[in-house]
């Protein structure tokens, strides 16, 4: 079985760009998570989507932060623009609905903008 | 503060010793989880123990938790090499079907 799909692993972007993290989950699972992780902060919650809808947009990260399901299979970050304090490793996570059921996670996007 | 914490912050223990590591929190749980992430790879679950359960084994793992105290502990007994990376207990509601992660513990196993 395919797990979660991320790319790319590694981005570098200038400040001000706009970049697009992708993310593929386990096939069937209906629900959806993009997390940032950093050092201080640990793993923060930017996005939940149910069967593509979505559930939670992360509140802070509202205005630059952008996540979009394009399908049950397809998952995008978008970042516009970008600035330095968003050098972090963005991870998707995805599970199947239920009861407290497992949440697995992909290797992440290390993010570096300059 | 923190709705879950694990402690402590970091450790070292030298390979085939065990260890514990210890997750309090501060929500309404229906289960908690324990995952391991290895440097350059995301969280993976090792043990999701349900509010209704005590103990959960899983080979060289070994969780328990204690709803009434609000904690929670991760033991792992003959640790190798390969077991170094961060642990973390996340908790997970069905009333908000939200999951709380904490900080992490650091886990150095030195041959």
């Amino acid at each position: 079985d395919a797990g979660v799909t991320q790319t790319p692993r590694h981005e570098v972007a200038e400040k001000g760009q706009t970049i697009i993290l992708k993310c593929e989950p386990v096939s069937g699972h209906n629900d959806l998570f993009w997390y940032r992780q950093t050092k201080i902060q640990g793993l923060e919650l930017l996005s939940y989507f149910r069967s593509k809808s979505l559930m939670e947009d992360g509140g802070a990260f509202k205005d630059r932060f952008k996540a979009e399901m394009l399908n049950s299979s397809f998952s995008t970050l978008k970042i516009q623009p970008t600035e330095p304090k968003d050098s972090a490793v963005y991870l998707c996570a995805s599970s199947f609905w239920g009861s407290a059921e497992t949440l697995y996670f992909g290797s992440g996007t290390r993010l570096t903008v300059l | 503060s923190q709705l879950a914490e694990e402690n402590p912050w970091a450790l070292s223990v030298h390979e085939g010793e065990s260890v514990t590591v210890n997750c309090s929190y501060k929500t309404s749980i229906t289960a908690l989880q324990w995952y391991r992430q290895k440097s350059g790879e995301g969280p993976a679950q090792l043990i999701l123990i349900r509010s209704n359960e005590r103990e959960k084994r899983n080979g060289r793992l070994r969780a328990t938790l204690d709803t009434s105290s609000q904690s929670s502990s991760l033991s792992i007994t003959a640790t190798r090499c390969e077991d170094t990376a961060v642990y973390f207990c996340a908790t997970f509601n069905t009333g908000n079907y939200k999951y709380v992660f904490g900080a992490g513990t650091r886990l150095k196993v030195i041959a």
